[in-house]
């Protein structure tokens, strides 16, 4: 089973401070890792993925994440914020290509302060 | 590119009542997905359907049905509706083979 922990529902950082949101898996085989970005009365949008290969991710609006399997984890950053990055970032796991399943975390909700 | 469209975009439904959430998609994609979203909890799903004609249930599929007649409508049912249902409900498709799913703007649904 699958499951994902997001540490911090809430995170504020300065415009143009680090942005750092933290995601924690739990799945027994290799897992498929994502983040979607939900802006306010919007569906979720894919941010950036890992399936396989390289364990830096990139994704859209200059948003990066690491796959650390040691870790269990795949930390969404991004260094420097922007006013427009405020949204619910929710990060979420699945088993295998195709699976019938996303595992969501809780979210966290992102302030970015000007 | 339309996409995923979900209707209605919100609607206030009285207890016991019954009602079909619609959702369409023009991707062409198999697999086809209910989530609702609650605060605190994330999304978790409801149902899915991994192709036309078959259905499967997901975490919380208890008051909750659906049907996959062709593979561009997969609806939700609410059957009768209870306060617990309260919640913002969205569906999402993904091609076969493909772990990305997409999502359509949502239904925030308010049953009193």
């Amino acid at each position: 089973a699958q499951s994902v922990t997001q540490l911090g529902s809430h995170v504020s950082v300065s415009e143009g401070a680090l942005v750092l949101l933290r995601c924690n898996y739990s799945s027994s085989v290799p897992p498929y890792l994502f983040w979607y970005v939900q802006y306010p009365n919007q569906g979720l949008q894919l941010l950036l993925k890992y399936t396989t290969g390289a364990t830096l991710v990139k994704g859209i609006n200059g948003f990066e994440a690491e796959f650390k399997k040691s870790e269990t984890s795949f930390h969404l950053t991004k260094p420097s914020a922007h006013m427009s990055d405020a949204a619910e970032y929710f990060c979420a796991v699945s088993e295998q290509t195709g699976a019938n399943n996303l595992f969501f975390g809780t979210g966290t909700r992102l302030t970015v302060i000007p | 590119t339309a996409g995923i469209t979900q209707a209605p975009t919100s609607q206030i439904l009285a207890a016991g009542r019954s009602m079909t959430l619609r959702c369409t998609q023009d991707m062409r994609h198999n697999a086809m997905y209910w989530y609702r979203q609650d605060l605190g909890l994330g999304l978790r799903l409801i149902h899915y359907s991994n192709t036309a004609g078959t259905t499967g249930k997901g975490e919380v599929p208890d008051g909750y049905s659906v049907s996959r007649a062709n593979t561009d409508d997969f609806p939700l049912t609410l059957a009768s509706a209870v306060p617990s249902q309260t919640s913002v409900y969205f569906c999402a498709s993904s091609t076969q083979g493909s772990s990305t799913q997409y999502f359509g703007p949502g239904t925030r649904l308010t049953v009193l």
